[in-house]
């Protein structure tokens, strides 16, 4: 076990409909990164937020957003979805060593778009 | 931006056989992780290994950074060694730790 709890598991939902994901970060971990998994794509850095605030961005849709609340938790919102949202989302928080940092990731949330 | 490379893609065993799986990245990093994506699709950590050499139990993992790769070993593989093995980098200059990771190495143990 990570220490990192998404929910759900799994998610079934149509084509133009608007899902939340969750993501409880470790506890004591400031930092939560969404990464989304697709089978075309492979494994991508979505966003990152620090504290409550946005510290990063990657290949993240304008359909998508995300937020990082004051107990830490995040929520990652898909909103319009389209057959080819469906893959496997993953939310990570991380850890600082000296010199650099190591994540660690939750147990994902499945979605498929129909 | 940076560019990170597993080999093989693919890998059959015999269950007891040992195996190398190669990492290899484009840019200084200053983290490197190695992780286990079992059958249900969870990520497991397995190394945290920016440089340097670290073993647990019958997998150990070496960097060597200023050559930019690094090698995971597996011995005695298990069935339960089966799944996608991923290797993950984050940049030197990077700001807050996101990860890059490879395409990955598909692993079967037969039995």
């Amino acid at each position: 076990d990570s220490g990192v709890t998404q929910t759900p598991k799994h998610l079934i939902t149509a084509t133009g409909q608007r899902v939340t994901l969750r993501c409880s970060p470790r506890s004591g971990d400031l930092s939560v990164y969404w990464y989304q998994q697709s089978l075309d794509q492979g494994l991508q850095f979505l966003i990152q937020y620090y504290n409550g605030e946005e510290r990063a961005k990657g290949n993240i849709l304008e359909r998508f957003s995300a937020q990082q609340f004051p107990d830490l938790h995040s929520e990652l919102n898909l909103s319009s979805l389209e057959l080819g949202d469906s893959a496997l989302y993953f939310c990570a928080s991380s850890v600082v060593h000296r010199g650099g940092t190591e994540a660690f990731f939750g147990q994902g949330t499945r979605l498929t778009v129909v | 931006g940076i560019q990170v490379e597993q080999s093989p893609p693919d890998l059959i065993l015999q269950e007891g056989a040992n195996s190398t799986l190669r990492c290899n990245f484009s840019d200084s990093v200053n983290n490197l992780q190695w992780f286990h994506q079992n059958p249900w699709g969870q990520l497991i950590n397995l190394f945290y290994i920016p440089s340097g050499t670290k073993q647990n139990g019958r997998l150990s993992a070496t960097t060597v950074a200023t050559e930019r790769y690094s090698l995971l070993y597996i011995s005695s593989s298990q069935t339960t060694d089966s799944g996608v093995y991923f290797c993950a980098v984050s940049r030197r200059d990077n700001q807050g730790g996101k990860l890059i990771f490879g395409q990955g190495t598909e692993l079967s143990v037969k039995p």
